[in-house]
């Protein structure tokens, strides 16, 4: 079945430091792929998205590129900030039966250092 | 416009009691999903409603019912609570899946049981 595999945490850095997150996947087809983000205490919220090879998502200084020849969707940030600090979740789109279920890493806390 | 809402937030139940987790939405989206959320497993789906008057297992249905009751609202729930279950659960919507659209999540409701 489909799976995705993160890596592993916690992770922690300094502010305006160089960040990625390692994503990849198996899946059989061509599946959507997600960055979420989870701050403290919340729910999830859509980081980015990419529905196809080739496809670069970004928001908020963050990019990640679908790379379907190394079954890839790193996430990275140039310069991370105190606020970036959350649990980041890499994900598919696993569509069939009308519904879209997503299949979710295990997530990666990120501690951002002032 | 609230998004997803959840009740209730927290709820702590003894073994072998019984109880409802309720989800509404009010994005007029057409498919609603129910996950948990473990330590180090991320998000697992329990089940899925990807129109009104459907439902279907996801991943990790055992143990839990689901209604779809109208086209705002979709329950869980928990027949003879277990410690198993304890997690976070979250409610999630979308509303276009063969768009790709994004799947919208609620704020969660933890759950213990003892």
């Amino acid at each position: 079945g489909n799976s995705v595999t993160q890596m592993e945490g916690p992770v922690t850095l300094s502010e305006e430091a160089f960040l990625t997150i390692n994503c990849t996947y198996t899946a059989t087809g061509y599946p959507s792929l997600f960055w979420y983000v989870q701050y403290p205490g919340e729910g999830l919220q859509l980081l980015l998205k990419a529905t196809k090879a080739d496809d670069k998502g970004s928001n908020k200084g963050f990019e990640a590129t679908y790379r379907k020849e190394t079954t890839s969707f790193h996430l990275e940030k140039g310069s991370v900030q105190v606020s970036d600090s959350a649990v980041y979740f890499c994900a598919l789109s696993d569509l069939g039966q009308g519904a879209q279920k997503l299949v979710f890493g295990q997530g990666t806390r990120l501690t951002i250092n002032p | 416009n609230a998004g997803v809402t959840q009740t209730p937030k927290f709820q702590v139940l003894k073994t072998g009691q019984s109880m409802t987790l309720q989800c509404a939405q009010d994005m007029n989206h057409n498919s609603m999903y129910w996950y948990r959320q473990d330590p180090g497993m991320g998000l697992r789906l329990i089940y899925y409603s990807a129109s009104e008057g459907t439902t279907d297992k996801g991943e990790v249905p055992n143990g839990y019912n689901v209604s779809r009751l109208n086209k705002r609202e979709f329950s869980l729930r928990l027949e003879s609570a277990a410690p198993s279950q304890t997690s976070v659960y979250f409610c999630a919507s979308i509303s276009d899946v063969v768009k790709r659209d994004t799947q919208y999540f609620g704020p969660g409701t933890r759950l213990t049981v003892l």
